[in-house]
């Protein structure tokens, strides 16, 4: 059974810096994409970033292009978002998601398994 | 990066049909076919309903339908149900490895 847990969400003030990652199981972390998306309270989903299976193929929304950075550890069957100058606006649920295609260059991506998401907030 | 466009809400009683459109422009929707739906019940995660353009996940019932003409897409729920009630969103491949979800629909069941 494919399980994607999300963590490092939490309380951080405007301009400071924070890390999420996404613990998985259950498939050959190594030979999908992988997404980040996020859903602000009372609002809709929002793409946020995606890597591909290679990590040669990385895309950002332009709300947060400059200030986070998506990264894997295939190892570790991990992946991350690191996030700086953080602001009001990027208060959140964040999802991690599974591409659905193996070997996913991120064209054409879908995001076919979800975890339950990590929940920042940002203010002073 | 603008959000595609669906209506805020459409609603139909049970056993009738609905269509949620989503209006992106020729720089997403329009010019790949590489759009999705997705399901969104509260305090779940979201589902993944239909991918290139019209195929079905294994497990998605066939009542769900959609299609694309131009740059607008579409997603037809038929023979309603009740856990059909939940809010719906479009996606659209938009290139340089980038991706625009619409603005979310909410389905209610009358």
């Amino acid at each position: 059974e494919v399980r994607l847990v999300e963590s490092g969400g939490g309380l951080v003030q405007p301009g400071r810096s924070l890390r999420l990652s996404c613990s998985t199981s259950g498939f050959t972390f190594g030979d999908y994409a992988m997404h980040w998306v996020r859903q602000a309270p009372g609002k809709g989903l929002e793409w946020v970033s995606s890597i591909g299976w290679k990590s040669a193929n990385i895309g950002y929304a332009a709300s947060v292009k400059g200030r986070f950075t998506i990264s894997r550890d295939n190892a570790k069957n991990s992946l991350y978002l690191d996030m700086n100058s953080l602001r009001v606006e990027d208060t959140a649920l964040y999802y991690c998601a599974k591409d659905r295609a193996i070997f996913g260059v991120v064209i054409g991506s879908y995001f076919e398994s979800w975890g339950q998401g990590t929940l920042l907030t940002v203010s002073s | 990066q603008s959000a595609l466009t669906q209506p805020r809400s459409v609603s139909g009683s049970p056993g009738q049909s609905v269509t949620i459109s989503c209006t992106g422009t020729s720089s997403d929707v329009g010019n790949y076919n590489y759009v999705s739906w997705y399901q969104h019940h509260p305090a779940k995660a979201p589902k993944l309903m239909i991918y290139d353009i019209n195929r079905r996940p294994s497990g998605v019932p066939d009542r769900f339908s959609a299609s694309k003409s131009g740059n607008t897409a579409s997603l037809n729920i038929s023979g309603l149900q009740t856990e059909d009630e939940a809010d719906y969103y479009c996606c659209s491949y938009s290139g340089s490895y980038t991706y625009v979800f619409g603005t979310g629909t909410k389905v209610t069941v009358l």
